[in-house]
């Protein structure tokens, strides 16, 4: 069964004050790793793909990196608009059957205090 | 450009009564997918369209959970003899045939059953 895990579970920076967020996962074959932004209340907004080990992303403040195993969202100089729920989740590409629907982690809250 | 629409936004109902919700994918999009999301947890995958085929349903989709996509456009979850543990945010999301294979999704119905 395809498992993601985030840490932290909430994040508190101070405007400017770089970080991660982790997404672990374990999946039969990765057909794409997705990272997802939510504000409260709304659905998920998409933000990255990425689909194999050593491929970066970059938009903004914000940069996804994916290994064999996991995946960080770095941001970089954060603002108080960064506040959100970040979602990691996987797509695997199983044999046989629908492959598409996405395993999603429980999200990093993250709050960028001014 | 539209994006995914759903209809209600908000649906408030007593326990044992039947509900519907409405989703509205952006318009080339062919791949149709319904998760459903609690507080504090990421989306979880209840079942996918393809077109008018309905390709796969979650275990976690009962047998009071119903949902077509008449004519491979809009579709409808119905939840019938609701229960209090039926409270969530219904998510619906689409995504092209062929790759990139992002799902993007909508605003989300948020369910309370009373």
């Amino acid at each position: 069964e395809d498992q993601v895990t985030q840490s932290p579970e909430a994040l508190r920076l101070q405007e400017g004050e770089s970080s991660s967020l982790n997404c672990s996962y374990t999946v039969s074959g990765l057909r794409g790793l997705f990272w997802y932004r939510q504000d409260p209340g709304k659905g998920p907004e998409f933000l990255f793909t990425l689909y194999s080990a050593g491929e970066e992303k970059e938009k903004e403040r914000l940069k996804a990196t994916l290994t064999k195993k996991e995946s960080f969202l770095h941001i970089t100089a954060p603002k108080p608009e960064d506040s959100a729920t970040y979602l990691c989740a996987v797509q695997a590409s199983n044999s046989g059957g629908s492959n598409y629907k996405l395993t999603f982690g429980k999200g990093t809250l993250l709050t960028v205090n001014p | 450009d539209t994006g995914v629409s759903q209809d209600p936004r908000h649906k408030i109902t007593k326990r044992g009564q039947n509900v519907t919700f409405r989703c509205d994918p952006i318009s080339e999009h062919n791949r149709l997918y319904w998760y459903r999301q609690t507080l504090g947890q990421g989306p979880e995958f209840l079942t996918y369209f393809q077109n008018e085929a309905q390709l796969e349903k979650s275990r976690l989709l009962s047998d009071r959970f119903s949902a077509e996509r008449p004519k491979g456009s809009f579709s409808t979850l119905e939840i019938q003899r609701t229960e209090q543990g039926d409270s969530a945010m219904y998510l619906c999301a689409s995504s092209h045939r062929q790759g990139p294979y992002e799902q993007y999704f909508g605003p989300g119905t948020r369910l309370t059953v009373t």
